[in-house]
């Protein structure tokens, strides 16, 4: 069974640039989920979809930061304009139940 | 708002040693908690699970224990190995299907 992709693996922006991470979740998996891991610190839930729809977007920052997740399938996850602090490991991962499947997450680097 | 806890950042273990790996949280409400395992540059790996019906969980070498009274549960690795050096989360949700919180990490090195 393949795993969840997440492409591209390194991003190296200077602020105020945009950036977009893909994501694609293991097959029939409904639930998926994009974490920020801030370097320290254990990872914390930007937005979680069931299928196409959002469950959870509380902790996005809205004003520069959107998701969607193409026909219930692939996601993005897009950083517009991009700001020093959001330096970090930018996790996907899906799940069936109760079990989380992570991608190896797009390191982005913030200049 | 801090509500899954692992106050220990490191821990150094003997190869063949139990290591022992604690979290603690806040929310009564937690009903499942997950253990998962991160190497470097690779994404986190789930390792064991535990619902809040059961107070131990085994699978080999690893154990959860869960404490509802005091909130803590923990990770048991026996006999540790030096393959097991990596960096643990523990992971608590609220009801199927709501958002996991994650504890900080802590980073164990088994030494051969």
């Amino acid at each position: 069974e393949a795993g969840v992709a997440q492409s591209p693996r390194y991003k190296i922006i200077e602020k105020r640039q945009s950036v977009a991470f893909w994501c694609n979740p293991i097959s029939g998996h409904a639930t998926l989920y994009w974490y920020q891991q801030i370097l320290g610190q254990g990872p914390k839930l930007l937005i979680q979809f069931q299928n196409n729809g959002v469950v959870d977007d509380s902790q996005l920052p809205k004003d520069r930061f959107s998701a969607e997740r193409l026909k219930g399938v692939d996601s993005t996850l897009k950083i517009q304009p991009a700001k020093l602090e959001d330096s970090a490991v930018y996790l996907c991962a899906s799940s069936l139940h109760n079990t989380q499947y992570f991608g190896p997450g797009t390191r982005l680097t913030v200049l | 708002d801090q509500q899954v806890k692992q106050n220990s950042p490191s821990l150094s273990v003997q190869e063949g040693r139990i290591s022992i790996l604690n979290c603690d949280y806040t929310n009564s409400m937690f009903d499942y908690f997950l253990w998962y395992k991160k190497y470097p540059a690779e994404g986190p790996t789930f390792l064991i699970s535990i619902s809040s019906i059961k107070d131990k969980n085994e699978d080999g070498r690893f154990t959860v224990f869960l404490n509802k009274s005091a909130k803590h549960l923990s990770l048991h690795i026996v006999p540790s190995q030096p393959g097991d050096s990596a960096v643990y989360f523990c992971a608590a949700q609220r009801n199927t299907g709501n958002q996991f919180y994650f504890g900080t990490g802590t980073s164990l090195t088994v030494i051969p």
